[in-house]
């Protein structure tokens, strides 16, 4: 079974540092590898797509890495605000419609 | 344009009772997606449509799961005699095209009692 995991499971920083989130997966035969946010009581936002052709993609302050022959991808966020505080979720695509979602991360910018 | 939309927000059943839920796609788009999401995880597949076609439902966890999308477009995920276990969010995503993005929309949470 491919597995997608997300390091750490929370995590709780002051207003203005930068981070990283982590996200592994075991099958290197991604399709891509897309980020999303996740705000309580709604859906899942997309943030960046990498295909796997690719090694990033920036969208303002993210910017998200893929490594395959590694199994990992970093979703970097500088300057973190409180609302940039949610629920991050990394899910890995292996054909064109077999999304696998890690658990994710929960953020918390503190003003 | 409006963005994916589901009904019920909320739905409270006692266990052993069906339940239906809809979710309606952005306009256009052919693909749609059902997932399973339990209460701190990550969202699980259910099943996958291409228009009308149900492509794959490798992801419905018993044989009281049962999806449609009869016309192309609005899709109803229907759950049978349900169990506690069954409680969970329930999303629903579309995209353009099976390579494209997905669009989620808000999710169900239903609660079985």
């Amino acid at each position: 079974k491919q597995e997608v995991t997300q390091i750490p499971a929370a995590l709780s920083v002051p207003e203005g540092e930068n981070l990283v989130l982590n996200c592994s997966f075991t099958d290197s035969a991604i399709y891509n590898l897309q980020w999303f946010r996740q705000d309580p009581g709604k859906g899942l936002t997309s943030l960046l797509l990498i295909q796997s052709s690719q090694r990033e993609q920036t969208s303002g302050r993210l910017n998200a890495s893929l490594d395959k022959s590694s199994g990992r991808s970093t979703l970097y966020i500088a300057a973190s605000q409180p609302g940039d505080s949610a629920t991050y979720l990394c899910a890995v695509a292996y054909n064109n419609n077999d999304m696998r979602f890690g658990a994710g991360t929960r953020l918390t910018v503190k003003p | 344009g409006a963005g994916v939309s589901q009904s019920p927000r909320y739905k409270v059943a006692k266990r052993g009772q069906d339940v239906a839920l809809r979710c309606d796609p952005i306009s256009g788009h052919v693909s749609l997606f059902w997932y399973q999401q339990a209460l701190g995880q990550g969202p699980e597949f259910l099943t996958y449509f291409q228009n009308e076609a149900q492509l794959d439902k490798s992801g419905l966890p018993s044989d009281r799961f049962f999806a449609e999308r009869p016309e192309g477009s609005v899709s109803t995920l229907k759950i049978q005699r349900t169990q506690q276990e069954d409680s969970a969010v329930y999303l629903c995503a579309s995209s353009l095209n099976v390579v494209d993005t997905q669009y989620f929309g808000p999710g169900t949470r239903l609660t079985v009692l």
